[in-house]
């Protein structure tokens, strides 16, 4: 594998469900990052991860929780979601966390849909 | 505050023609990157490029070019005989330089560029 995987690709999933999201990236980066993509709104940084050190939690709703267990891995663990959740959950990773200024390498995404 | 603006929601071209996609970004810094992504139907974003506020010199890379405006604030994106493989969603993306936990990167709404053959 190369670059940045993740899984699943597609989830479908009840109000009441737990599911977790995964993202790998295999570049040796220290830095990891979700963004969650909707239909009608900019992408939008939700956590972002340093040295598997939270530095950014950008006023998401707690049912969204992030784990990140080491550099390589994050993942992204969901909790009685809104149908106003459904969209394209983005991983990406950077060499460091600059501020934002070290260039992103997204992976495929996971196109998640509440019910 | 950061706002990137793409002012073109779609464009549609025949292949073959050159095709602009405008990006406008506003920032109170003076140190500060911006981004092109390119996002196919996969849905993977793929980076283009990267150019810091200190460097306004343009950038050529095959069919693709750059053209950074301090003065309009500007930071346009040129493909020169597009293709149909050219047909994707790009994203412009402002980020300002800092290590405070405010710093961000801010995206665009994005241009969908569709390539006819």
């Amino acid at each position: 594998e190369t670059g940045v995987t993740q899984t699943p690709r597609h989830l479908v999933m009840g109000m009441t469900n737990k599911k977790s999201l995964k993202c790998e990236q295999h570049l040796g980066h220290n830095a990891m990052y979700w963004y969650k993509q909707s239909a009608k709104k900019p992408l939008e940084l939700m956590f972002v991860y340093s040295l598997e050190e939270r530095v950014e939690n950008n006023s998401v709703p707690s049912r969204f929780s992030p784990e990140c267990p080491n550099s390589s891995h994050l993942f992204l663990h969901l909790h009685t979601l809104q149908p106003e959740d459904s969209a394209l959950y983005l991983c990406a990773s950077s060499q460091d966390w600059s501020g934002g200024a070290d260039t992103q390498y997204f992976g495929p995404g996971t196109r998640l849909t509440v019910l | 505050a950061q706002k990137v603006t793409q002012a073109q929601t779609e464009i549609s071209v025949v292949e073959k023609e050159d095709v602009t996609l405008d990006c406008v970004y506003e920032t109170r810094d003076t140190t500060y990157y911006l981004f092109w992504y390119k996002q196919p139907p996969s849905g993977e974003l793929v980076f283009l490029i990267r150019r810091n506020s200190f460097d306004e010199q343009n950038e050529i890379s095959g069919r693709y070019s750059w053209n950074f405006q301090k003065s309009t604030s500007s930071f346009n994106f040129t493909i020169t005989a597009s293709q149909v493989v050219d047909s994707a969603v790009y994203f412009c993306a402002l980020s300002e330089v800092g290590y405070s936990s405010a710093s961000k990167i801010i995206f665009g709404s994005g241009t969908r560029l569709s390539i006819r053959p």
